[in-house]
């Protein structure tokens, strides 16, 4: 079915460890986005894509790297990850340009950094 | 900026009674503003969008939610609550109708008691 894949969507790691969280999509949307959500602040954007190559900080970049070799994938690094990392990460793509196209989102991975 | 504030973070209502989440933004420019639902462990879903057309919009399942300029909200409504609308609601902004990157709001758990 087309639709947009998160994986895992369960993941307990280690401080300091490298841990990427996996994106699909099948809709060959142009902007894929990643989010972090934790009580008390909803969404908020760590880094999106514009197209393949293309990527731009969001609202909370620090500690995280993405990659865009591909239209349909958009993983996410935390390259040494924290405890303050901890948090349910989800996955949007749109097609277009303008704010009236909605954001498509993953079911999440929800992640514990012990 | 943008910002955006949803002024209950819990609403209880009884099954069959309406149903009123209260949002208010801020928008430097014309807003476009969403709606969308997170059942448990799910993505988010759109609900429904006002990007300048009709002030009030209707969405899915029956909500629909009234644009008003002059008191800066975009409250959303339910004539009669059913079991199935237990999940939590965020209130979105993004500014002007180009492309501009989603604001959240902190949510709303909406509770629906038998």
């Amino acid at each position: 079915d087309a639709g947009i894949t998160q994986s895992p969507r369960y993941k307990i790691t280690e401080t300091g460890r490298q841990v990427t969280l996996m994106c699909h999509q099948t809709w060959s949307h142009s902007y894929m986005f990643w989010y972090r959500q934790d009580l008390g602040h909803g969404l908020r954007l760590i880094y999106y894509s514009a197209a393949a190559d293309i990527t731009d900080k969001g609202e909370v970049p620090d500690g995280y790297v993405v990659s865009r070799s591909k239209t349909e994938n958009f993983p996410l690094t935390l390259e040494s990850a924290t405890r303050s990392q901890t948090s349910v990460y989800f996955c949007a793509s749109s097609v277009g340009l303008t704010a009236d196209q909605p954001q498509h989102f993953g079911d999440g991975t929800r992640l514990s950094i012990l | 900026a943008q910002s955006v504030t949803q002024l209950d973070s819990h609403v209880s209502v009884s099954e069959g009674t309406p149903v009123l989440l209260r949002c208010n933004y801020s928008s430097s420019y014309s807003p476009s503003l969403f709606w969308y639902v997170q059942h448990p462990n799910k993505g988010l879903q759109l609900l429904l969008k006002y990007t300048s057309a009709a002030t009030l919009v209707k969405g899915i399942n029956g909500f629909e939610a009234e644009f008003k300029k002059s008191e800066t909200s975009f409250h959303l409504t339910k004539p009669s609550a059913h079991m199935s609308d237990a999940a939590e609601y965020f209130c979105v902004v993004s500014e002007g109708s180009g492309y501009s990157t989603l604001t959240f709001g902190k949510g709303t758990m909406l509770l629906v008691s038998p």
